[in-house]
């Protein structure tokens, strides 16, 4: 299997653009998680789904993030209208919930990049 | 409030010494407990996990540890390598009204020098 793929890996961007950041998770995956990271505050889950479903998404820091799961095998992030705040770097990760303890390993994909000027 | 706090923030040893990374929660209902390594610009990557029954688990030079009772755990590595150098993240499943909650710790930056 390929793993969790990302694109684009760098993304630069001017104030007030639109972001849309991919996320295709490993096949046979039922769940998907969009993650921020940034040196101040760390890794910060945004938003996760389950069987395409948003489950949590208390971490989604305003409206202008908006995520879609429109089917098994893609999820996209957006960001409308992306601030310099938002630079950061965007992780999707993936796993298989099954409700066992000890079977929900998240793959974590390469990351975007993101730079707002 | 759901919290994990790890300890130290950054750390600086030796290759070949032995270390301890701690983690402390207050994450209720809890699930499990997973520790991340990761590398410098590469996204995490599973190390252990941990459920409420489990003590002591091994994978390797990295042994964790799990106390539910105080709910702390801890990372030890042993005999370090130059491979070694990342971030180690401590995360805590817990469950809300049905719902899984996953807790991030803010690391502990681990460099091993030769």
């Amino acid at each position: 299997d390929a793993g969790v793929i990302q694109s684009p890996r760098h993304e630069v961007t001017e104030m007030g653009q639109e972001v849309t950041l991919r996320c295709k998770p490993i096949s046979g995956h039922n769940s998907l998680f969009w993650y921020r990271q940034t040196m101040m505050r760390g890794l910060e889950l945004l938003i996760y789904f389950n069987n395409n479903v948003p489950i949590d998404d208390s971490g989604m820091p305003e409206d202008r993030f908006s995520a879609k799961m429109p089917n098994a095998s893609f999820s996209t992030l957006k960001i409308q209208p992306s601030e310099p705040r938002d630079s950061a770097v965007y992780f999707c990760a993936s796993s298989l919930l099954t409700g066992s303890l000890s079977t929900d390993t998240q793959y974590f994909g390469p990351g975007t990049r993101l730079t707002v000027l | 409030k759901n919290q994990v706090e790890q300890s130290p923030q950054s750390l600086i040893i030796l290759e070949g010494k032995n270390c301890t990374l701690q983690c402390n929660y207050t994450v209720s209902p809890f699930s499990n407990l997973r520790w991340y390594k990761q590398d410098t610009g590469r996204g995490p990557v599973s190390l252990t996990i941990m459920t409420f029954s489990e003590n002591t688990k091994s994978n390797g030079r990295y042994t964790a540890t799990l106390d539910a009772d105080t709910k702390q755990s801890s990372l030890h590595i042993t005999a370090s390598q130059l491979s070694d150098s990342a971030s180690y993240i401590c995360v805590v499943r817990g469950t809300t009204s049905g719902t899984y909650k996953y807790i991030f710790g803010t690391g502990t930056r681990l460099k091993v020098l030769a």
